[in-house]
């Protein structure tokens, strides 16, 4: 079966940093592109980074390009965020899903781990 | 980036009814579309994949078609458990984007 356990959330003040967390088990980690999407509260998913096999090639978001870090573990089947510079509008629940790039889904989700950004 | 725009918005519609969904890309995307169903409190569900392929398990009322920048989801027969979210998104480059998402109620 496969499982997947973000943590690292929370509450943080605007500008400040967390680096979030995810545990992977039931698939060949080391062999997925692994992705970290976003929901907002009323809103929709949005796509936040993306990481290759490899782990040397990523990919962002406008929105958090420059401020978060998408980086993986592979000897620790786990996945990471670094978010830096935090913002309200960064606020939602994280998931980390792997994504496939034969058929094009994000699947499965996991969880999440809620990040509230707030003074 | 690639902009994904769905309408409608929300739809109402009663058990046993025909629903479809519309999504647009802001450029080509060939068959590079995924949708979704996500319920109150859940995580999405992956109903269809490359814009007319049914994922494993996923009841046969849903289809998908269309390629190019034009794509619907049709639930054939709508049932009580549908009443969700459904939202597309495109898989044909990076960054991948979502459209804004569809309500269907129940009448």
């Amino acid at each position: 079966e496969v499982q997947l356990e973000e943590s690292g959330g929370g509450l943080v003040q605007p500008g400040g940093s967390l680096r979030l967390s995810c545990v992977v088990s039931g698939f060949t980690f080391s062999n997925s592109f692994m992705s970290w999407v976003r929901q907002a509260p009323g809103k929709g998913p949005e796509w936040v980074a993306g990481i290759f096999i490899s782990g040397t090639t990523a990919d962002y978001a406008d929105s958090v390009k420059g401020r978060f870090t998408i980086s993986r573990d592979n000897s620790k089947n786990t996945l990471y965020l670094q978010m830096n510079s935090l913002r309200a509008e960064d606020t939602a629940l994280y998931f980390c899903v792997p994504y496939s790039t034969s058929s094009g889904w994000l699947d499965p989700w996991g969880q999440g781990t809620l990040v509230t950004v707030s003074s | 980036d690639i902009q994904m725009t769905q309408f409608p918005s929300s739809v109402s519609a009663s058990v046993g009814d025909r629903v479809t969904i519309t999504c647009r890309a802001s450029q080509d995307i060939k068959h590079w579309v995924t949708w979704y169903q996500q319920r109150p409190g859940k995580a999405p569900k992956v109903l269809i994949y490359a814009a007319s392929i049914l994922q494993s398990g996923v009841p046969s009322r849903f289809s998908g078609s269309g390629s190019g920048t034009d794509f619907t989801l049709t639930i054939s027969t709508l049932q009580s458990e549908d009443s969700a979210t459904y939202y597309c998104q495109q898989a044909n480059s990076y960054p991948l984007t979502f459209g804004p998402g569809t309500k269907v109620d129940l009448k």
